[in-house]
């Protein structure tokens, strides 16, 4: 596809259990991120790649949350035991280069909106 | 983290006219970008414009413009001629040209437009 995607889009799941989430960034990209934007509020990063390599997992917000890009493509971010807090949209990013310098433009994915109940 | 300002919550304008949304942030680096994105109600995220720090001259993308000032660590964006379709959350963006990709963002300011 033309562009990030993510899946599922929407995902309704009981407190206590396991989601994860999926993200297919744009065909050649390096890098990928993970932002988690709650109603109201800017994204907030979580966590990014690149290649397959985690680089930062500084925002995760505790030890439930991990993710993962094992061929350095798809990437599935894991929520474990899921509690209502978690509720949020969770948006993935890709961007073609892995470098600090330039524009470095990030492309978004149209998120995967998660809600605990 | 950088810590990025929108003290605006809420704008208003009518259409034709022109409206800034103002954003701050704070941060010890010299080197860094700064972005304006657009949220619709479908809550894409659409990138307006974006700005060197190391380059003066403001950015433009025709009825966008920013006022950066940098020594205020300051960057509005003016939207001109506003039109129905600009209503949105707009967010500004800061990332670092050296510390890592991530992006860090404000609040938000959620524009309406009124005919």
């Amino acid at each position: 596809g033309a562009g990030v995607s993510q899946s599922p889009r929407y995902k309704v799941t009981k407190r206590g259990q396991d989601v994860a989430l999926r993200c297919d960034p744009i065909s050649g990209h390096v890098s990928l991120y993970w932002y988690r934007q709650a109603l109201g509020q800017g994204p907030e990063f979580l966590t990014y790649f690149n290649y397959e390599a985690q680089q930062d997992k500084s925002g995760l917000p505790n030890d439930r949350f991990s993710a993962e890009r094992p061929e350095g493509s798809i990437s599935t971010l894991t929520i474990q035991r899921t509690e209502q807090r978690d509720s949020a949209m969770y948006r993935c990013a890709s961007s073609f280069y892995s470098g600090t310098s330039g524009f470095n433009e990030q492309f978004f994915g149209p998120g995967t909106r998660l809600t605990v109940l | 983290a950088q810590t990025v300002t929108q003290s605006q919550p809420e704008m208003s304008v009518q259409e034709a006219e022109t409206v800034t949304l103002s954003c701050t942030y704070d941060t010890s680096e010299s080197d860094y970008y700064l972005f304006w994105y657009k949220q619709p109600p479908s809550r894409q995220m659409i990138l307006v414009i974006r700005q060197e720090a190391y380059k003066q001259q403001n950015a433009t993308e025709n009825r966008f413009s920013v006022n950066f000032q940098k020594a205020a660590k300051s960057f509005s964006l003016k939207i001109s001629d506003s039109q129905l379709g600009d209503a949105a959350m707009y967010f500004c963006a800061y990332r670092s040209a050296r510390t890592g990709n991530q992006f860090y963002f404000g609040t938000g300011t959620s524009l309406t437009v009124i005919p």
